[in-house]
């Protein structure tokens, strides 16, 4: 079974400066998604990025960017130029590759994001 | 972009009762829907999965008779928590994915936190 795992329970960032989230995960398969998922305080699940396996090239999506170390099996997520509102609950994500329209994400344990003003 | 909507987001009922909680897919047609529960401070686990005109998956250790999942169409599915117990009180989630778009990623109601007094 595949398990993701977020060793640092609590970050806290500057306005502005930039920060790094990290995740590792275990997996036999190699092919797969990885997806960092933010949770604010209202408990929404928004998405963040998203990562294909299969793909060399780091994701990045505005001031939002990874660092998949397939072989080392580590995803990272850096959150560039800090804003009060990225302030959450980060959850960092494993999904197997899709069969027959099925699904399902298995979670890391999150961790608590703050940002100084 | 695609909506879930879940209702309702917050919900009281006393010990013995039965609550129905309701997953809509607003723009898009999902065969499977997935049922998270996340107690406070902590990750999504994945209860169940709801598959559109069969029975649902459930994981294990989650009660099948305790949590009733129906899927009667592409578009809907509910979660029945049947003789609620205080303990049964948390934060539930559903999530869903557009048939349509192959790699589309997961996307999620606002969650419904359900108290049993």
């Amino acid at each position: 079974a595949q398990t993701v795992t977020q060793s640092q329970p609590e970050m806290s960032v500057q306005e502005a400066e930039t920060v790094t989230l990290s995740c590792t995960y275990d997996t036999s398969e190699s092919d797969y998604y990885l997806f960092w998922y933010k949770q604010p305080p209202s408990r929404q699940m928004i998405l963040v990025i998203r990562q294909e396996a299969y793909k060399q090239q780091n994701a990045t999506e505005n001031r939002f960017s990874v660092n998949f170390q397939k072989a080392a099996k580590s995803f990272s997520l850096k959150i560039s130029d800090s804003q009060l509102g990225d302030a959450a609950m980060y959850f960092c994500a494993y999904r197997s590759p899709t069969q027959g329209g099925s699904e399902k994400l298995v979670f890391g344990k999150g961790m608590k994001l703050t940002v100084n003003p | 972009g695609a909506v879930v909507s879940q209702h309702p987001s917050w919900v009281i009922c006393k010990s013995g009762t039965s609550v129905k909680i309701e997953c809509r897919s607003l723009d898009f047609q999902a065969t499977t829907m997935f049922w998270y529960r996340q107690f406070p401070k902590q990750s999504l686990m994945l209860m169940a999965t709801s598959n559109e005109g069969s029975k649902a998956t459930y994981e294990q250790g989650v009660e099948k008779d305790k949590f009733l999942i129906n899927h009667a169409s592409l578009t809907l599915s509910t979660l029945t928590v049947t003789s609620a117990h205080p303990e049964d009180s948390s934060f539930y989630i559903c999530s869903a994915r557009d048939l349509i778009w192959h790699n589309s990623p997961l996307h999620f109601g606002n969650g419904t936190r359900l108290t049993v007094t």
